[in-house]
């Protein structure tokens, strides 16, 4: 079975800094998505950015990049000119390509932005 | 309108209560799922509805159930809950199950306490 690892329960970022979120899953298929949702104290969880495996360029959105690295089964999430507004739990999720399969999430990173 | 509404936003009920929790979308998805959620875990899923029938129930018990009585609309039935069963429910929808590639759109949740 699949399975999605964040490293970092909690981490903190300074008002205007880069932030890195690490994210690393296990599973034997090739073919497959990653996601990361983001989930502010006021509870609704939003997709921040999504990224196809067969893909080798790297998604971006805005601030909000991300690191994946295939082979190393990893996909950090990078927020560049943090902002107040960013301070939520981050989910890193995983998705088999295959029909109809469910989300796989990680445990969460809480990330606190500092003014 | 990219919104899924949840109401009631908080609940509150003993354990020989019957209540009913309310999903709706007008984004024209295909597919709602019902999602249980801890204090700092992950969603964990509970049921998934596509085209207005029950495709996956992950072994919930049967004092939770589900119905979809449109396309628009998703119920949660409650019924001899547990105070293990306190927690943010939350309702998503998507285009449809089977791609997934596709975003899920989350509700803001219900937040409920059973005494």
């Amino acid at each position: 079975a699949q399975t999605v690892t964040q490293s970092q329960p909690e981490m903190s970022v300074q008002e205007a800094e880069t932030v890195t979120l690490s994210c690393t899953y296990d599973t034997s298929e090739s073919d497959y998505y990653l996601f990361w949702y983001k989930q502010p104290p006021s509870r609704q969880m939003i997709l921040v950015i999504r990224q196809e495996a067969y893909k080798q360029q790297n998604a971006t959105e805005n601030r909000f990049s991300v690191n994946f690295q295939k082979a190393a089964k990893s996909f950090s999430l990078k927020i560049s000119d943090s902002q107040l507004g960013d301070a939520a739990m981050y989910f890193c999720a995983y998705r088999d390509y295959n029909y109809g399969q469910n989300f796989v999430f990680g445990p969460g990173t809480r990330l606190s932005v500092l003014p | 309108d990219t919104e899924v509404t949840q109401t009631p936003k908080h609940l509150v009920m003993g354990m020989t209560n019957k209540k009913s929790l309310k999903c709706e979308q007008h984004m024209g998805h295909r597919a709602m799922y019902w999602y249980k959620q801890k204090a700092k875990k992950p969603p964990e899923l509970m049921f998934v509805y596509s085209y207005e029938k029950l495709s996956i129930n992950e072994s919930v018990p049967s004092r939770f159930s589900p119905e979809c009585p449109n396309s628009s609309l998703l119920n949660l039935h409650l019924h001899a809950l547990q105070p293990e069963d306190s927690a943010l429910y939350l309702c998503a929808s998507s285009q449809h199950r089977d791609n997934s590639y596709n975003e899920q759109f989350f509700g803001p949740g219900t937040r409920l306490t059973v005494l």
